[in-house]
């Protein structure tokens, strides 16, 4: 099983539409969770983080469940510039050796 | 503006070959990571290394090595390229714990074919 595990879509939404990814991870000791996101043919970039009470910036919302070990993403009024690979990343350890463990990612795909 | 650099976009290699990967960060990072992405795989971690001269295995170690002689520079080493290494290698930094190590900085990455 992996470790961060994602649904790849792709998800084709209309401009304007709401969009949720949903992401599970299986150890339950992890502390940190974030998600990233990676333009086509781009290097990752980190989009938020995702704290125990929830959290937003502007559009998106960032959720933790960890009784489920879930993390989503909900993307309110899409754009065409959402389009993107959405990666669900877990910290694996803490301090100076943690390690990031990323998730395949959920490609979004948003229509005019 | 944070900058990660890697030596090339692009690579094609043949069996056997030594190959070096070159990353560069000049934003002053004590932390450094190389990955490499797959499809369906997402972004599985090489090597890594938290200080100068210190290197520590991530998940998937077989077939390369590193090196850091200086903080600001990783390098990734295939000693005898495979097919199996044709991939994309992104290269990313961090600062310590406590100053937002988490979000790590990437560079644009390497496609590497190995023929």
């Amino acid at each position: 099983r992996k470790e961060v595990e994602q649904d790849p879509g792709p998800f084709n939404v209309p401009e304007g539409a709401t969009v949720a990814f949903n992401c599970t991870y299986s150890n339950s000791a992890s502390q940190s969770f974030f998600w990233y996101r990676q333009d086509c043919r781009k290097e990752p970039k980190l989009l938020m983080s995702v704290y125990s009470s929830g959290n937003e910036d502007g559009r998106f919302t960032a959720q933790l469940n960890r009784a489920s070990q879930y993390i989503s993403l909900l993307i309110r009024d899409s754009k065409l510039s959402d389009s993107a690979t959405y990666l669900c990343v877990v910290m694996r350890g803490s301090g100076n050796t943690g390690k990031l463990i990323f998730g395949q990612g959920t490609t979004l795909q948003v229509k005019p | 503006d944070v900058k990660v650099t890697q030596s090339s976009r692009y690579l094609v290699k043949r069996t056997g070959e030594k190959v070096f990967l070159e990353c560069v960060q000049d934003m002053d990072h004590e932390n450094m990571f190389w990955y490499r992405q797959d499809p369906g795989l997402g972004l599985r971690l090489i090597y890594f290394s938290y200080d100068v001269k210190m290197k520590e295995k991530g998940d998937i170690p077989e077939g390369y090595s590193v090196s850091r002689e200086k903080k600001e520079r990783f390098s990734l080493i295939l000693e005898s390229a495979s097919t199996n290494q044709t991939s994309m290698y992104l290269c990313a930094s961090s600062s310590m714990p406590g100053r937002n190590q988490e979000t790590q900085y990437f560079g644009p990455g390497t496609r590497l074919l190995v023929l």
